[in-house]
């Protein structure tokens, strides 16, 4: 089984529908991003958790919120879709130091019509 | 200023040659610095990383580091159709997270 699984893969959605992005790791990782990229931008980072706990805002927030629901699961929600939301969406996990980024989902294709 | 600059590309090589990656960084004080390879569609893929300042080899990939001149970079020798990617450059700029810079598209040319 893979490491870290995203569900959905891909999603179609329309304008001011509320979407959750779901994640899983079986790393036993404590901590978990999520990022979204877009063409021309890179992995921009939107939210991180280090524990049930702790979750902080990454750099673009806004539109977004997350849950963490346990160790092993973390979910993106975006309460609102608008079409600038449309992106790739990438879950991953790093152990107590992050040197590096090594697990990360497979990726969820979001389109907001 | 982006904390973290690649040019975009697309870099076109000819199959056996160097690919030469250039990655530039704002924060002086950035410690961690690492290549990632994307396939399209798929996700990130770490294969570098380097803390100290001169080379690190693995493989057919070098990871150069100047820390004075505030640049990384990625060397790819003899170079395959399999390499053809985006390749992303990331800075770890203090311990909780990464900053991505937006990739640099690599096409090898049989």
């Amino acid at each position: 089984d893979a490491d870290v699984t995203q569900t959905p893969r891909n999603r179609i959605t329309k304008t001011g529908k509320r979407i959750m992005l779901e994640c899983s790791q079986t790393k036993g990782h404590d901590r978990m991003y999520w990022y979204r990229q877009d063409p021309g931008l890179g992995l921009r980072l939107i939210y991180y958790s280090f524990d049930v706990k702790d979750i902080n805002k990454g750099e673009i927030s806004d539109g977004y919120s997350v849950s963490r629901q346990a160790q092993a699961k973390f979910s993106l929600s975006l309460e609102s879709a608008i079409p600038n939301q449309t992106a790739l969406y990438f879950c991953a996990t790093s152990g107590p130091r992050l040197a590096g980024l090594k697990y990360f989902g497979p990726g969820t294709r979001l389109t907001v019509l | 200023q982006k904390e973290v600059e690649q040019n975009s590309g697309p870099l076109s090589v000819p199959e056996g040659a160097i690919a030469s990656l250039n990655c530039t960084y704002s924060d002086r004080g950035s410690q961690s610095f690492f290549w990632y390879r994307q396939y399209s569609g798929k996700s990130p893929e770490l294969i570098m990383f380097i803390y100290s300042n001169g080379d690190k080899e693995d493989g057919r990939f070098t990871a150069q580091l100047n820390k004075a001149s505030q640049y990384v970079s990625l060397l790819i020798r003899d170079s395959q159709p399999s390499d053809s990617a985006t390749y992303l450059c990331a800075v770890n700029m203090d311990d909780y997270k990464l900053s991505f810079g937006a990739g640099t598209t690599v096409t090898v040319r049989a």
